[in-house]
């Protein structure tokens, strides 16, 4: 089964200054990958997904941007963060088990969560 | 409309109590659903996934409508540690190869001695 490293665990950043976020993934080549927010007493918004290197697909416009330069690696950036990004970041790839439909379920890694001050 | 809906509680209730949750979704086009389950500031783990002819996992039974778009989780003898919050989630039944995951915004559940 996957494993989804992302680091740093926690981050207090001021407003105003850059942002990079890594995941890297485990035990599967070649996977679709996953950037979630979830604010503060919210739900998990999609950000980002990825179908391979260099494939990147927006789902919000936003102050972030995302890359994929290896193939188990996904990078969650912003150039000047704001107050609203605050939050806990999720990357997730699919488990591989067999869902109900089409696709399987999303296995999350440990999550990153930044404070913007 | 929110694309997956859930009712956000919280839901409180005594120990050994039948606890159901239920949450709709708005794309008719969907095809995959899972129950998660997320502690507070943790990661959402799948608890389950939701078959159209309804599944069980012990104590929880998932269920899922399709004619009137809606899945429910029902969580039998409900014990302290299933306190947690129950995230509902469908998928847009695109044809894409990376179809998109969309998450409720989670039913808290919290369950008292």
């Amino acid at each position: 089964s996957q494993t989804i490293h992302q680091w740093p665990a926690t981050l207090v950043q001021p407003v105003g200054s850059p942002l990079s976020l890594e995941c890297t993934v485990e035990g599967t080549s070649n996977p679709n990958l996953y950037w979630y927010r979830q604010a503060a007493g919210r739900g998990l918004q999609l950000l980002f997904y990825s179908v391979g290197i260099g494939q990147i697909s927006s789902e919000v416009p936003q102050n972030l941007s995302a890359s994929r330069p290896q193939d188990r690696q996904f990078i969650l950036s912003s150039k000047k963060l704001l107050l609203s990004d605050s939050g806990f970041y999720l990357c997730a790839c699919p488990s591989g088990d067999r869902g109900s439909g089409e696709n399987s379920p999303l296995h999350f890694g440990n999550g990153t969560r930044l404070t913007v001050t | 409309r929110k694309e997956v809906e859930q009712d956000p509680g919280p839901f409180n209730v005594p120990e050994g109590a039948t606890v159901a949750f239920n949450c709709t979704y708005s794309n008719s086009a969907s095809q995959s659903f899972f129950w998660y389950r997320q502690d507070c500031r943790k990661e959402p783990k799948l608890l389950m996934s939701v078959y159209s002819s309804g599944n069980e996992d012990g104590r929880f039974t998932a269920q899922l409508n399709r004619a009137s778009q809606y899945i429910s989780l029902l969580i039998r003898d409900s014990k302290l540690s299933d306190s947690a919050t129950y995230l509902c989630v469908a998928d847009r039944g695109s044809n894409s190869s990376a179809s998109k995951i969309i998450f409720g915004s989670g039913t808290r559940l919290s369950i008292r001695p």
